[in-house]
């Protein structure tokens, strides 16, 4: 049991459709971070948490909007995506302020078509 | 800006074969490092990690790894593979959250996909 969990696990969307992901961690952290894992490439960092403000957005496409209503839980909203946006987006928590050990959640597999 | 380089990007060795995955880091200052392992449609877990201390770390299923500062290196280690440890293993190194002004982010190296033949 990862004590981070995700929904959906697999999603199909079209470009003009609107679809929101899910992470709930049940571990008493309060940091929480969206990755997005692509072949061949290694783990993008997208937004990260510190108790519900959002410190990183590293260069993210307005298409991606993350939000974070409470320290356990986060939602990424996506509109309007394209095809390169097919991924495993991945969900993670820590605690703040200590060495960052990060915990993951099983991801959702994204395909935009 | 802090870089982490796994040298191989896929590894087949048969079972009981010894294994050693190379991982060097980018980065002059003090750092936490990790292994990471994803099993075949399963989520990324911790296999191990370093803060202090002793360099030579032992983690979860036999697993080790050793930290060589002067080598800038985080090489992990089994003596013995299982065709039950065929995974993606991803190196990570970060500098410790308030050191430098560092937010703690992890720097994930692309990940070496293992293949153990039975």
């Amino acid at each position: 049991e990862t004590g981070v969990t995700q929904t959906p696990r697999h999603l199909v969307m079209g470009m003009t459709n609107k679809k929101s992901l899910k992470c709930e961690q049940h571990l008493g952290h309060n940091a929480m971070y969206w990755y997005k894992q692509s072949a061949k490439k290694p783990l993008e960092l997208m937004f990260v948490y510190n108790f519900k403000e959002q410190t990183e957005n590293n260069s993210v496409p307005s298409r991606f909007s993350p939000e974070c209503p409470n320290s356990s839980h986060l939602f990424l909203h996506l509109h309007t995506l394209q095809p390169e946006d097919s991924a495993l987006y991945l969900c993670a928590s820590s605690q703040v302020m200590t060495s960052n050990e990060q915990y993951f959640g099983p991801g959702t597999r994204l395909t935009v078509t | 800006a802090q870089s982490v380089s796994q040298h191989n990007h896929h590894v087949i060795l048969s079972e009981a074969a010894s294994l050693e995955l190379g991982c060097n880091y980018s980065y002059g200052g003090t750092v936490n490092l990790f292994w990471y392992v994803q099993y075949p449609g399963q989520h990324l877990q911790l296999l191990l990690k370093y803060f202090s201390g002793d360099p030579l770390v032992k983690g979860i299923k036999g697993f080790e790894a050793e930290f060589i500062k002067s080598k800038f290196s985080f090489n992990l280690r089994k003596p013995s593979v299982q065709w039950s440890d065929t995974a993606e293993y991803f190196c990570a190194v970060n500098a410790p959250p308030g050191v430098g002004g560092s937010q703690g982010n992890l720097i994930f190296g692309k990940g070496t996909k293992l293949s153990v033949k039975p």
